[in-house]
């Protein structure tokens, strides 16, 4: 596609539920990664990938939190029994190796919400 | 954990003000230090991607200079206009980083026509 596209853009959830976040990064892209952003803070590094592997999951803040890209394109973000510090921007960015040139390309973000 | 800091935290310039922000990182293991510009209900874009000590690099009226050896980074802006309104993010890649971004906390820029 022409860019990183996340879904849902907003998500609501109650406390205690189980979320899914899509990234579907730009086409021949290997390098993948997860942000998060707390309202008031930067972007905060949650997972990377590079191809289908798992290259860096140190960000993941806990167990409840998981990432898959199965097939080296689309990454789910999994987050099981939500809390309502979990609200956050998720945001994906893309890149077409690790340490690109030319930086990393965002998705807008999906604005999740624990109530 | 990396230390990456932004100043100051936000900003009001009047339209044709020129401005300027702060990126502070560590001075050790510098890989590349990228500025991005955040508008609200958008993506963050890519401005600089800065990997020289010394590099000074612009697009348009915005440009960047980079000192590595102190380990900072300026931001500029000339002539602000109200579209230059947005969160300007500055994010340091380490060496031994695992070709992750650390970020700052952004500076927010509001320009007032």
């Amino acid at each position: 596609g022409a860019g990183v596209s996340q879904t849902p853009s907003n998500k609501v959830t109650e406390k205690g539920k189980y979320v899914e976040l899509r990234c579907d990064p730009i086409s021949g892209h290997t390098a993948l990664y997860w942000y998060r952003q707390s309202l008031g803070q930067g972007p905060e590094f949650l997972i990377y990938f590079q191809g289908t592997g798992a290259a860096d999951d140190s960000g993941l803040p806990n167990d409840r939190f998981f990432a898959v890209r199965p097939e080296g394109s689309v990454s789910t973000l999994k987050i099981q029994r939500t809390e309502r510090g979990d609200s956050a921007v998720y945001l994906c960015a893309s890149s077409l190796t690790p340490a690109s040139n030319y930086g990393y390309t965002f998705g807008s973000g999906t604005r999740l919400t624990v109530v | 954990i990396l230390n990456v800091e932004q100043s100051p935290q936000s900003l009001h310039v009047q339209e044709g003000d020129s401005t300027n922000f702060t990126c502070s990182f560590p001075s050790s293991n510098f890989y590349a230090l990228h500025w991005y510009r955040w508008e609200t209900a958008k993506s963050p874009e890519a401005l600089f991607v800065m990997t020289l000590n010394g590099d000074e690099k612009k697009k348009g009226r915005i440009s960047a200079t980079l000192n590595t050896k102190e380990g900072y980074s300026y931001l500029y802006i000339k002539g602000s206009q109200p579209e230059d309104s947005a969160t300007y993010l500055c994010a340091f890649m380490g060496n031994n980083a695992g070709n992750m971004l650390t970020f700052g906390g952004g500076t927010r820029l509001m320009v007032k026509p």
